[in-house]
């Protein structure tokens, strides 16, 4: 199946600085990406959509010059916590879609997430 | 939408007996659904997916059943196993974003 990698799988940061998370579809080309939060004992809130080569779109409520996210190329997208505070901790995780009759019938595919704990 | 959910409600059964898990989405519009499992601190796994035109599949020792009428949906595991105790969420496919239901905690006990 297909095999999307997600790096670093936890990070500690003080707060006021950013981080950096990167997503990558090993064995597919992704039009489009996903990256989603999830706050303990809560479900995956998507936060935006990433597109290769076009601007993200944000989920209401979802400030996009706090969660800064790039999509270069279609094997990866990354999301960059800026100015990292306490209640950004959270643990993220990104997903993306292969393309159609790309020999899989699964239409999302995620990466194994990464832990962030702002000090 | 998303639907988020505050608490977690917990499903217990014992091993052998036959689980039910149960989703309810948002949108009409929506026209495909996937069922994930969560063990803590990993990504989703996918379990089984449905489209819009079916009402149940059947993978294995999975079924899912959905109720377009009620915007509903059920993961139904047959002789549910200690590796089956986890986090279980549907996902709604609205115009190709993936939204989460609020999730059902499995416990499985021997």
């Amino acid at each position: 199946g297909a095999v999307v990698s997600q790096h670093p799988s936890w990070v500690i940061c003080k707060s006021g600085t950013s981080v950096k998370i990167e997503c990558r579809s090993l064995d597919f080309q992704a039009t489009t990406m996903f990256w989603y939060r999830q706050f303990p004992k809560q479900s995956l809130m998507l936060m935006a959509t990433s597109n290769e080569g076009s601007k993200a779109t944000y989920e209401q409520g979802v400030e996009k010059d706090k969660f800064l996210i790039n999509h270069a190329s279609l094997t990866l997208s990354t999301l960059t916590v800026t100015s990292a505070h306490p209640e950004d901790s959270s643990f993220y995780i990104c997903s993306a879609t292969p393309p159609v009759g790309g020999g899989t019938n699964e239409k999302l595919f995620f990466g194994s997430g990464t832990q962030l704990s702002v000090l | 939408g998303e639907s988020v959910g505050l608490h977690l409600p917990t499903l217990s059964v014992q091993e052998g007996d036959n689980s039910i898990i149960n989703c309810a989405y948002s949108n009409s519009a929506s026209d495909y659904f996937i069922w994930y499992k969560q063990e803590s601190g990993k990504g989703p796994q996918f379990i089984i997916d449905i489209r819009s035109n079916m009402d149940k599949r059947q993978g294995q020792r999975v079924t899912v059943l959905l109720n377009k009428t009620v915007k509903h949906l059920s993961l139904q595991i047959a002789a549910t196993q200690p590796g089956d105790s986890a986090v279980y969420f549907c996902a709604e496919d609205n115009f190709n974003k993936f939204y989460f239901g609020s999730g059902t905690k499995l416990n499985v006990k021997p």
